[in-house]
């Protein structure tokens, strides 16, 4: 069965660091690959997504992912983190049928 | 409207009764997912409607949940005497087949 694991329940880290969630899969075929946001309150937003192709995908707000088969990852990253970009972070592994397989979430918190 | 919009966007109902939750795709998207999002269980994929075909109802929690898709476009999710473990947010996404899910911004159900 297909799943998803963000080791990480929480992060904190300063306005202008970099950042960087992490995120494993298990899936038997080539996956879907997707990171989504939820602010409090709302829906899930997507950033990024990887069907085929470069490994390297870029999304909106300045986040990129890099697709790793050889370690069923697919982590997401920031160079400069915004205060702004507190919310909670998502991954989702596309299975059959597109149905998405979420992870757990991580939670990210901006120091100023 | 350019986004899925989901209706009520909150609802509190008295345990036993039931509940109807109403979601309006993005136009010319095929497919229709509901998840479900609590606290205990993260985000949970219940049913999947893709054109005219039969619907994945595998994700179902309890034969209390129903969902159907009129003319390929409004869909509506049915819970059945409500009970406490039912609240949660329920989230619709739709999208071309085997592509990229828009999410509303739910309906947060709460049953007392």
């Amino acid at each position: 069965a297909q799943s998803v694991t963000q080791p990480d329940i929480h992060i904190t880290v300063s306005e202008g660091a970099s950042l960087e969630l992490r995120c494993n899969y298990s899936y038997g075929a080539t996956p879907y690959l997707f990171w989504y946001v939820q602010s409090p309150g709302q829906g899930l937003q997507l950033l990024l997504k990887y069907f085929s192709g470069d490994t390297l995908v870029q999304g909106i707000k300045g986040f990129e992912a890099e697709f790793k088969r050889s370690q069923s990852s697919f982590n997401l990253r920031k160079p400069s983190v915004h205060w702004s970009d507190a919310a909670e972070y998502f991954c989702a592994v596309g299975a059959n049928g597109n149905k998405l397989v979420f992870g757990a979430g991580t939670i990210l918190r901006v120091k100023s | 409207g350019a986004g899925v919009s989901q209706s009520p966007s909150n609802k509190v109902t008295e345990k036993g009764k039931d509940v109807e939750l109403r979601c309006d795709p993005i136009s010319g998207h095929t497919a229709l997912y509901w998840y479900r999002q609590s606290l205990g269980q993260g985000l949970e994929f219940l049913i999947y409607f893709q054109g005219n075909s039969a619907p994945d109802k595998s994700g179902l929690p309890s034969d209390r949940f129903s969902a159907e898709r009129t003319g390929g476009s409004v869909s509506t999710l049915t819970i059945q005497r409500t009970q406490q473990e039912d609240s949660a947010v329920y989230l619709c996404a739709t999208g071309r087949y085997q592509e990229t899910q828009y999410f509303g911004p739910g309906t947060r159900l709460l049953v007392l």
